[in-house]
């Protein structure tokens, strides 16, 4: 059981560049969510969904783009990247109705040159 | 402004002792209250949770307590392991406005060592 699966884990991007982060999960969760994780500020919520073709804003949405066209992937995307985006990311999948108790994928390490 | 804050960034204490992190939250709406466990390279992964109903959650070596007076809740781990050095996140929620979803607001992490 794979569980919630991020790709890359490593990515490093030039200013004004583009580009998708990837999660699936196989546990069929109804809900997922994308973080970012930066030193002294604990995990911010970036995006969510609740389910397939339903997508609602976090707390520092600005600069990120999500889609959900299926249960299983959550892809975030970057339109145009700056420095302030240097950060883990990581992505959580959770049942609907215990959504606090998310599972998350192991993370992906951004810096924005 | 933080609504969940973990004012010790990091704590040591000696395998075998008790480990304490404490977690202060300043948001009166939040009911449910989690701990999440984060070792190097990987993602958290859910620890124990409590309930607002309730002041004392236990789960084998790790307990939560909860003083919504003082709204302040904290992890006691006893035994500590050398295993269970990680970065620990407290998180909370409440009920989303117009049947919106719960969302979780977390702490910034205390990075527990458990020295052998």
């Amino acid at each position: 059981n794979a569980g919630v699966t991020q790709t890359p884990k490593f990515q490093v991007l030039k200013t004004g560049q583009s580009m998708t982060l990837q999660c699936a999960q196989d546990m069929n969760h109804e809900y997922m969510s994308w973080y970012r994780q930066d030193p002294g500020m604990g995990l911010r919520l970036i995006h969510y969904s609740v389910g397939a073709g339903i997508t609602d804003q976090g707390e520092v949405p600005n600069g990120y783009n999500v889609s959900r066209s299926t249960t299983e992937d959550f892809p975030l995307r970057l339109l145009s990247a700056a420095p302030s985006q240097t950060s883990v990311y990581f992505c959580a999948s959770s049942y609907q109705k215990t959504n606090e108790k998310l599972f998350f994928g192991s993370g992906t390490q951004l810096s924005v040159l | 402004d933080q609504q969940v804050k973990q004012n010790s960034p990091s704590l040591s204490v000696q395998e075998g002792r008790i480990s304490i992190l404490n977690c202060d939250y300043t948001n009166s709406m939040f009911d449910y209250f989690l701990w999440y466990k984060k070792y190097p390279a990987e993602g958290p992964t859910f620890l124990i949770s409590i309930s607002s109903i309730k002041d004392k959650n236990e789960d084998g070596r790790f307990t939560v307590f909860l003083n919504k007076s003082a709204k302040h809740l904290s992890l006691h781990i006893v035994p500590s392991q050398p295993g269970d050095s990680a970065v620990y996140f407290c998180a909370a929620s409440a009920q989303g406005s117009s049947g919106s979803a719960r969302q979780l607001t977390f702490g910034s992490g205390t990075q527990l060592t458990v020295l052998p």
